[in-house]
């Protein structure tokens, strides 16, 4: 079964602190993975995909295809960052839909 | 930068009615999507939809719903006869060739009362 696991609900750092957020897949064959962050009142929007390896606002992801994992990294987590975050796959197919987890509300405190 | 817009921001209804939600690309994108996400559960998919016919659906996109692009701009989900179970926020996005970033719009959120 295609599935995406956040087992987190929330995540509460102080700023400055390093910050993971945990994201585990199931999928037959080889996945597109994704982070979506969604700041308050804005819409989803994509913060990194596993192929471009970029790092985007200090955030990083490596995707472990031995342990199907993603999980989403920074290693001094700023106010700004507090957010919903959502980790989601999709096939490699033209037009195929993106799978979401449950996401992980992420809050940051000075 | 061009966004996805969708419209009305919110809309309630009484159970049974059909609603309408509408949903305006972004104009050089070829792939269309529905998304919903029920109040404390995950966003999750309903149809998407390239060249004027749906290439892929989900188990809730049933005969109740149905989606359509009435012209070269819009793209809509319409929701026969509603339900209290169909309250949610419906996400529309799109995408340029299929298997890059799917950009979303803000959502509607859809009371049936």
């Amino acid at each position: 079964a295609q599935r995406v696991t956040q087992p987190e609900k929330l995540l509460s750092v102080f700023k400055g602190a390093p910050v993971e957020l945990k994201c585990n897949y199931s999928y037959s064959g080889s996945p597109e993975l994704f982070w979506y962050v969604q700041y308050s009142r804005q819409r989803l929007q994509l913060l990194l995909r596993h192929i471009s390896r970029e790092s985007i606002k200090g955030f990083t992801a490596d995707l472990n295809k031995g342990e199907t994992s993603f999980h989403l990294k920074k290693p001094f987590a700023q106010e700004e960052d507090s957010a919903m975050y959502y980790c989601a796959l999709s096939g490699n197919q033209a037009g195929t839909a993106l799978i979401f987890g449950k996401g992980t509300t992420l809050s940051v405190s000075s | 930068e061009p966004e996805v817009t969708q419209t009305p921001s919110h809309q309630v209804t009484q159970m049974g009615q059909e609603v309408i939600l509408r949903c305006v690309p972004i104009s050089n994108h070829l792939y269309f999507y529905w998304y919903r996400q029920i109040l404390g559960q995950k966003v999750e998919f309903l149809v998407s939809f390239y060249n004027n016919e749906i290439s892929e659906k989900s188990e809730i996109f049933d005969d109740q719903f149905s989606v359509e692009r009435p012209d070269g701009s819009n793209f809509t989900l319409k929701i026969r006869s509603t339900k209290l179970e169909d309250s949610a926020m419906y996400f529309c996005a799109s995408g340029r060739d299929g298997r890059e970033t799917q950009y979303f719009g803000p959502g509607t959120r859809l009371l049936v009362l």
